[in-house]
């Protein structure tokens, strides 16, 4: 099994449409992030979480928001999907601010 | 603000060596991560430098100077899996620590 779990992998929504994404992970860090990637702009911040009750705005979080409901899972909600928000979506677990990233295996989410 | 460059693409060939690099303009540094990943997947990590030099990993090694705010990432021995998207990507030293991604470059090895 994967250390970082995305569910769903692929998801086609409505504009207008509430949609969630979910990552979990077994690696035991405390550090969670969002990012979206666009081709050509490269992966950008979302939102990320230090623990259970720490949430922080990323470069880009209009239009988005979090969830930390345990240590091990951190959701993003798009409350009212809009097209430009296409995307490849990543979750992302670190030890701590020298260590690794280690990425989910993404969520492809087209809003049409 | 965050400014991080890399060359959109390159092209080698089987056996060569190839140099990708970075170049940043950030508000601290704390360090710099390479990443590679491959189309439609997870970004995987290579290398971490946070001080000047030469590090080495296997046919990967990657350079840092923060007085030019200049990396590379250097491949040998090319294989034609190492056709991939390379990622560089600044910690910032502001409270957050944040990573912040260049674009990436992405390589294609030929025959």
């Amino acid at each position: 099994d994967a250390d970082v779990t995305q569910t769903p992998r692929n998801r086609i929504t409505k504009t207008g449409k509430r949609i969630m994404l979910e990552c979990s992970q077994t690696k035991g860090h405390d550090r969670m992030y969002w990012y979206r990637q666009d081709p050509g702009l490269g992966l950008r911040l979302i939102y990320y979480s230090f623990d259970v009750k720490d949430i922080n705005k990323g470069e880009i979080s209009d239009g988005y928001s979090v969830s930390r409901q345990a240590q091990a899972k951190f959701s993003l909600s798009l409350e009212s999907a809009i097209p430009n928000q296409t995307a490849l979506y990543f979750c992302a677990t670190r030890v701590g601010p020298n260590t690794e990233a280690f990425f989910g295996q993404g969520t492809r989410l087209t809003v049409v | 603000g965050q400014n991080i460059d890399q060359p959109t693409e390159m092209t080698a060939t089987e056996g060569a060596i190839v140099q990708i690099n970075c170049t940043y303009q950030t508000s601290g540094f704390n360090g710099l991560f390479w990443y590679q990943q491959h189309a439609g997947e997870a970004p995987t990590f290579l290398s971490y430098n946070v001080l000047d030099g030469l590090e080495e990993k296997g046919r990967f090694s990657s350079f840092l100077s923060r007085s030019k705010g200049y990396s590379y990432l250097l491949l040998k021995e090319l294989q034609m899996k190492d056709s991939a998207s390379y990622l560089c990507a600044v910690r910032d030293g502001g409270g957050g620590n944040k990573l912040t991604f260049g674009t990436g470059t992405q390589l294609k090895v030929e025959l």
